[in-house]
């Protein structure tokens, strides 16, 4: 099956520090990456799509400056969280789309989260 | 506005009887359904997806209904197992766009 990693699985910060999370699709290729964020006993918030090559398109609400993003080849989208604080403190998922033949009929592999906590 | 709502927060459930899992979208524009599993500080597993131009499917203990008319779609478990406790999300998308999740809910199977 299609696997994702995320790296690293937790991750604890100074307040103002910059925090990288990898995301990284081990046997397939993906051109399109998302991340989500979950806050506790919350559903999955879509924070931005990534396509390799290209900027990534940030939902309503996400600030592109704090939430950087770069899918720089087919296997490996980065997130990175800058002058982290408090309130940044989450539970960050990405997910990796595999494009069938037929549109329709595509999925999402979501990587096992990063656990971030601003102090 | 929540265009996709699992109204039931939490469902608990003998072990061998039927769990179902309900879920309603709003956007007549969603072609694809898919439901995931997710365990506490770990990524959601995919479990079973729907397109819209059919209105089962059904893999091993998993079935999914889809009621296009009614803008409806289910998730039954058949037997329920102590195992397949966790968060269900339903999700939908539209040409494979982006995923719209549902708030998800806790399935508890008792032994």
């Amino acid at each position: 099956g299609a696997v994702v990693s995320q790296h690293p699985s937790r991750v604890i910060c100074k307040s103002g520090t910059s925090v990288k999370i990898e995301c990284r699709s081990l046997d397939f290729q993906a051109t399109t990456m998302f991340w989500y964020r979950q806050f506790p006993k919350q559903s999955l918030m879509l924070m931005a799509t990534s396509n390799e090559g290209s900027k990534a398109t940030y939902e309503q609400g996400v600030e592109k400056d704090k939430f950087l993003i770069n899918h720089a080849s087919l296997t490996l989208s980065t997130l990175t969280v800058t002058s982290a604080h408090p309130e940044d403190s989450s539970f960050y998922i990405c997910s990796a789309r595999i494009l069938h033949r037929d549109r329709m009929a595509n999925e999402q592999f979501f990587g096992p989260g990063t656990r971030l906590t601003v102090l | 506005d929540q265009q996709v709502k699992q109204n039931s927060p939490s469902l608990s459930v003998q072990e061998g009887r039927i769990s179902i899992l309900n879920c309603d979208y709003t956007n007549s524009m969603f072609d694809y359904f898919l439901w995931y599993k997710k365990y506490p500080a770990e990524g959601p597993t995919f479990l079973i997806s729907i397109s819209s131009i059919k209105d089962k499917n059904e893999d091993g203990r998993f079935t999914v209904f889809l009621n296009k008319s009614a803008k409806h779609l289910s998730l039954h478990i058949v037997p329920s197992q102590p195992g397949d406790s966790a968060v269900y999300f339903c999700a939908a998308t539209r040409y494979g766009n982006k995923l719209v999740f549902g708030a998800g809910t806790i399935l508890r199977v008792k032994s």
